[in-house]
């Protein structure tokens, strides 16, 4: 079955931690996605990636750190700079742009 | 002024009933819209994408475009519990192009009871 996967599902992290969120997509899709999204918020975007080995900051990369050096596979790092990383993540890929497909998301959640 | 509003709801109604659900937006050079569909806790799926103005049916859904009024619209007939959910509305100003930023609403909150 073609799809895009992400985990883990949930994700816990301490105060000062770097963790990495993975996101696989066997869809043969070029572009790949990350989002954040908070309770009553939209979806807001984080980074994206065109193509294999670059990617551009969306409107809150602060924070936050991608690669994408196989064209199925762009993790995001939530590095200790978030100060308020808790927060739903979705990943998504598209092949033409518009038409974005959404993978199931992780929580993350500081203690 | 935020580039798209929507109103988060929560919105309840009988099942059976026709379900209108709307996003207003501010910028004219948005051609590209689409509707999500966001169950608690999953990712959004994709319900319904629509380029410029017009409408579009699919089963119960029809997607409604006014781009002079820059106004969206998600219609759900004979709605049924399953469709309770968060509908959130995304807009793009270039289509066909991978790497394409869309904006999002903020969602609003579906339930149907039956």
């Amino acid at each position: 079955d073609g799809g895009i996967t992400q985990s883990p599902k949930y994700l816990f992290r301490k105060e000062g931690q770097n963790v990495t969120l993975s996101c696989e997509q066997n869809l043969n899709h070029d572009a790949m996605y990350w989002y954040r999204q908070d309770p009553g918020q939209g979806l807001r975007l984080i980074y994206y990636s065109q193509i294999v080995n670059d990617f551009q900051k969306g409107d809150i990369a602060e924070g936050y750190s991608v690669s994408r050096e196989k064209k199925e596979s762009f993790p995001l790092t939530v590095t200790s700079a978030q100060k308020n990383p808790t927060a739903f993540y979705l990943c998504a890929s598209s092949i033409a742009g518009d038409e974005q497909f959404f993978g199931p998301g992780t929580r993350l959640t500081v203690l | 002024q935020k580039e798209v509003e929507q109103d988060p709801g929560p919105l309840s109604v009988p099942e059976g009933a026709i379900v209108s659900l709307n996003c207003t937006y501010s910028n004219s050079a948005f051609q590209y819209f689409m509707w999500y569909r966001q169950y608690s806790r999953k990712g959004p799926e994709l319900l319904m994408y629509t380029y410029s103005s017009g409408n579009k049916e699919d089963g119960r859904f029809t997607a409604q475009v006014d781009k002079s009024s820059k106004y969206i619209s998600l219609f759900i007939r004979d709605s049924q519990p399953s469709d309770s959910a968060t509908y959130l509305c995304a807009m793009s100003e270039i289509g066909g192009q991978a790497g394409t930023a869309l904006i999002f609403g903020k969602g609003t909150t579906l339930s149907v009871s039956s």
